[in-house]
C-alpha cells in the first residue's frame, strides 16, 4: 500500500523558514517524480514544485521561485520542501504526492501538513 | 484567477447525470492530457481520471472524462450522495512550464 506522510508544518513568522518532509513507503520511491501541492484555507489546489527521480530537474510555480527548494533523499525515501522568506500568502495545507507516468497525474497523496505564516 | 476555468458550482439529484467543464488553452489542455481529482470534505484530493479519460483502479465507471480541443469535461452518471465533493481539473502547461489547476467545482447532490 502506498503511503505518503508529511511532517514539518506549523506556525512561522513572515520572513521565516520551515522545512517540510514527506516519508514514502509502499512503492519504489526512486522510480517516480514527486510533487508538492498546496491549498490555502477555503481555496483551491495550487501546484508548488516537482522533482525528478534523481533530483536533476526541479520545477516551481513562479510565486515560490527563489524562496522554496524541493529536494529528495532516495536512500531515505523522502522528499522535502525548504521554505524560506515565508509570506502570509504561503499559508496553506501542503500535500506531497507521487507523480504517475502518464501525464503528470498525482497518483497518490499524503494527508497534508498545515503551514501558517503569521506574526 | 486560475489558468484552467471551471464553473464554481454544479448540482444534481440522485440518479442524474452531471457534467463539469474545464476550459484551457493550446499550451495546456490543447496539447497535454487532463487529469481530474475529487476532494471530499476534509480529506486529501484523490485521482479520479488521468490521461483525459482513464480511470484508476477502484474508480467507478460512473465517472468518465473527455476532451475536445482546449476543453475537457468530467461526467458523473447515476449521481450519488457520496459524490458531493470538490472536483479539480489539472494539466501541464508548456508555456508556464508547470502544472496548472482549475479553480475547482463544488458539486452538490440535492
Amino acid at each position: 500500500e502506498v503511503q505518503l506522510v508529511e511532517s514539518g508544518g506549523g506556525l512561522a513568522q513572515p520572513g521565516g523558514s520551515l522545512r517540510l518532509s514527506c516519508a514514502a513507503s509502499g512503492f519504489t520511491f526512486s522510480s517516480y517524480w514527486m510533487t508538492w501541492v498546496r491549498q490555502a484555507p477555503g481555496k483551491g489546489l495550487e501546484w508548488v514544485a516537482n522533482i525528478n527521480q534523481v533530483a536533476t530537474a526541479q520545477y516551481y510555480v513562479d510565486s515560490v521561485k527563489g524562496r522554496f527548494t524541493i529536494s529528495r533523499d532516495n536512500a531515505k525515501k523522502s522528499v522535502h520542501l525548504q521554505m524560506n522568506s515565508l509570506r502570509v500568502e504561503d499559508t496553506a495545507v501542503y500535500y506531497c504526492a507521487r507523480v504517475g507516468y502518464n501525464g503528470w497525474e498525482s497518483q497518490d497523496w499524503g494527508q497534508g501538513t498545515l503551514v501558517t505564516v503569521s506574526s | 484567477q486560475s489558468v484552467l476555468t471551471q464553473p464554481p458550482s454544479a448540482s444534481g439529484t440522485p440518479g442524474q447525470r452531471v457534467s463539469i467543464s474545464c476550459s484551457g488553452s493550446s499550451s495546456n489542455v490543447g496539447s497535454r492530457t487532463v487529469n481530474w481529482y475529487q476532494q471530499l470534505p476534509g480529506t486529501a484530493p484523490k485521482l479520479l481520471i488521468y490521461s483525459d479519460n482513464q480511470r484508476p483502479l477502484g474508480v467507478p465507471d460512473r465517472f468518465s472524462g473527455s476532451k475536445s480541443g482546449t476543453s475537457a469535461s468530467l461526467a458523473i452518471s447515476g449521481l450519488q450522495s457520496e459524490d458531493e465533493a470538490d472536483y479539480y481539473c489539472a494539466a501541464w502547461d508548456d508555456s508556464l512550464i508547470g502544472l496548472v489547476f482549475g479553480g475547482g467545482t463544488k458539486l452538490t447532490v440535492l
